[in-house]
């Protein structure tokens, strides 16, 4: 399909474990951006990706959270270490430009990664 | 800094019925202004968009929003809802510039038949 695709969909895993979150965007987008959203909390921002700038990492909420983006397209998000409080479900969202370039372009939205800490 | 609000959880109405989602805004600057709709385990669909000029934008499935600058608000509203309506919506906004965007913490809305 042509929209944003993450994976897994689901996720479980035990506290203290390392996992990895995958997000293809839509193709020929140049930004990329993560949000966690945690239930009652709404969307929180994590990280975005425009091109070849370096990422805007302020949403991270501890340096157990880190993100990758390779070639420009698919990224990777990383949290290590894995807390309960890490629970959310994971979303991530292409679109054309990024907050300066194109500040008024919707971004698509994959249908995110549940995860799950034991 | 930017911040949005949704002051209602939940909404409820009947089929048939206008509807109504209120969105207050606060940002230093002038605000680009977003509607998106999520259903049960998918990712946010984009509804809207306010970015300039008129201030009543029309978007997708019959929904529309008014920008209202002096009540900062863009409250997203439908001559008449539908069954399938029924999801959950937020607000969002950021200010031209490096900004994230901000959304709100949502308003569910339900619609019965």
């Amino acid at each position: 399909g042509a929209g944003v695709s993450q994976s897994p969909s689901n996720k479980v895993t035990e506290k203290g474990k390392d996992v990895e979150l995958r997000c293809d965007p839509i193709s020929g987008h140049t930004a990329l951006y993560w949000y966690r959203q945690s239930l009652g909390q709404g969307l929180e921002f994590l990280i975005y990706f425009q091109g070849n700038s370096a990422p805007d990492k302020s949403g991270l909420p501890s340096d157990r959270f880190s993100a990758e983006r390779t070639g420009g397209s698919v990224s990777t998000l990383t949290i290590q270490r894995t807390q309960q409080e890490d629970s959310a479900v994971y979303l991530c969202a292409s679109s054309l430009g990024g907050f300066i370039l194109n500040s008024n372009q919707p971004q698509h939205f994959g249908d995110g990664t549940r995860l799950s800490i034991l | 800094a930017q911040s949005v609000a949704q002051p209602e959880d939940q909404v409820n109405v009947a089929e048939g019925n206008p509807l109504t989602v209120k969105c207050t805004y606060s940002v230093s600057g002038n605000p680009y202004l977003f509607w998106y709709v999520q259903y049960p385990n998918r990712g946010l669909q984009f509804l809207l968009k306010y970015i300039t000029g008129d201030n009543l934008v029309k978007g997708s499935y019959g929904f529309e929003a008014e920008f209202n600058k002096s009540q900062t608000s863009f409250h997203l509203k439908k001559p008449s809802a539908l069954v399938s309506d029924s999801a959950l919506y937020f607000c969002a906004v950021r200010v031209s510039g490096n900004t994230p965007l901000v959304f709100g913490k949502g308003t569910r809305l339900s619609v019965i038949a």
